[in-house]
C-alpha cells in the first residue's frame, strides 16, 4: 500500500490567493483527518470525516478554511483567501475503526 | 485550551541511556493514549499505545506508563539509540474504537548523542 498521499509537498503562494491541498487516504480506511502543525500548538486537528461525512470541524480556524470529501478516496482542504499566518505544515491522516492514524508526509504551505 | 500538553520542547540524552518523555492531559474522559514519532519532512508514525484500563505497555525498547490519577503518561526508551532522534508526540482520544479524534500535544524533540 502506498500509504496516505498528499499533494503538493510544498506550496508557496501570495497572500490573498486560494490554496487547495489534496489527500488520498489509504484504501479501506473510513476516517480521514486534517491536521496543522505549528511550533506553538503542535499538531492541531482541523476537521475529520467518518465515511465521507464531516463529524467535527470545530478546529477549522475561520471561514476562510473549508474541507470536502466527495468520495472515500479523496479529500481537499481549501484556504481562500490565504494569509501569512496560515503558513504551516498540513497533514492528512486516515484510519479504520480501532486502528492508529496513518499520516501522509504533509504539505508545507508558505504564504508570503 | 490545550487538552494534551508536553511541557518539554526538547530533550538530549546520551546513547545507551534512558530517555523519558512526559505528557499531561486534562480531559478525564480520554480512554486511549498513543505516542507518535516524527522525522523531518515525514509524517508522524505510530509508535506505541495504551488503554486507560492499563498502567503499562511495553514493546521492545519502548514502554509507556499511564498514571490516571495524575493524568500523566510517559514514554521510556531504553537503551536510547541515535536513530531514536526525532520529535515525539503524545496523543489522546475518548472514542478510539468509534473513529474518534486524536488530540495531540506540542511534541518533544529528542536528541540522542553518540
Amino acid at each position: 500500500d502506498a500509504g496516505v498521499i498528499q499533494s503538493p509537498r510544498h506550496e508557496v503562494t501570495e497572500m490573498g490567493q486560494e490554496v487547495t491541498l489534496r489527500c488520498k487516504p489509504i484504501s479501506g480506511h473510513n476516517s480521514l483527518f486534517w491536521y496543522r502543525q505549528t511550533m506553538m500548538r503542535g499538531l492541531e486537528l482541523l476537521i475529520y470525516f467518518n465515511n465521507n461525512v464531516p463529524i467535527d470541524d470545530s478546529g477549522m480556524p475561520e471561514d476562510r478554511f473549508s474541507a470536502k470529501m466527495p468520495n472515500a478516496s479523496f479529500s481537499t482542504l481549501k484556504i481562500q483567501p490565504s494569509e501569512p499566518r496560515d503558513s504551516a505544515v498540513y497533514f492528512c491522516a486516515s484510519s479504520s475503526l480501532g486502528s492508529p492514524l496513518h499520516f501522509g508526509n504533509g504539505t508545507r504551505l508558505t504564504v508570503t | 485550551d490545550q487538552q494534551v500538553k508536553q511541557n518539554s520542547p526538547s530533550l538530549s540524552v546520551q546513547e545507551g541511556r534512558i530517555s523519558i518523555l512526559n505528557c499531561d492531559y486534562t480531559n478525564s474522559m480520554f480512554d486511549y493514549f498513543l505516542w507518535y514519532k516524527k522525522y523531518p519532512a515525514e509524517g508522524p508514525t505510530f509508535l506505541i499505545s495504551i488503554s486507560s484500563i492499563k498502567d503499562k505497555n511495553e514493546d521492545g525498547r519502548f514502554t509507556v506508563f499511564l498514571n490516571k490519577s495524575a493524568k500523566h503518561l510517559s514514554l521510556h526508551i531504553v537503551p536510547s539509540q541515535p536513530g531514536d532522534s526525532a520529535v515525539y508526540f503524545c496523543a489522546a482520544t475518548e472514542f478510539y474504537n468509534q473513529g474518534g479524534k486524536l488530540i495531540f500535544g506540542q511534541g518533544t524533540e529528542l536528541s540522542v548523542k553518540p
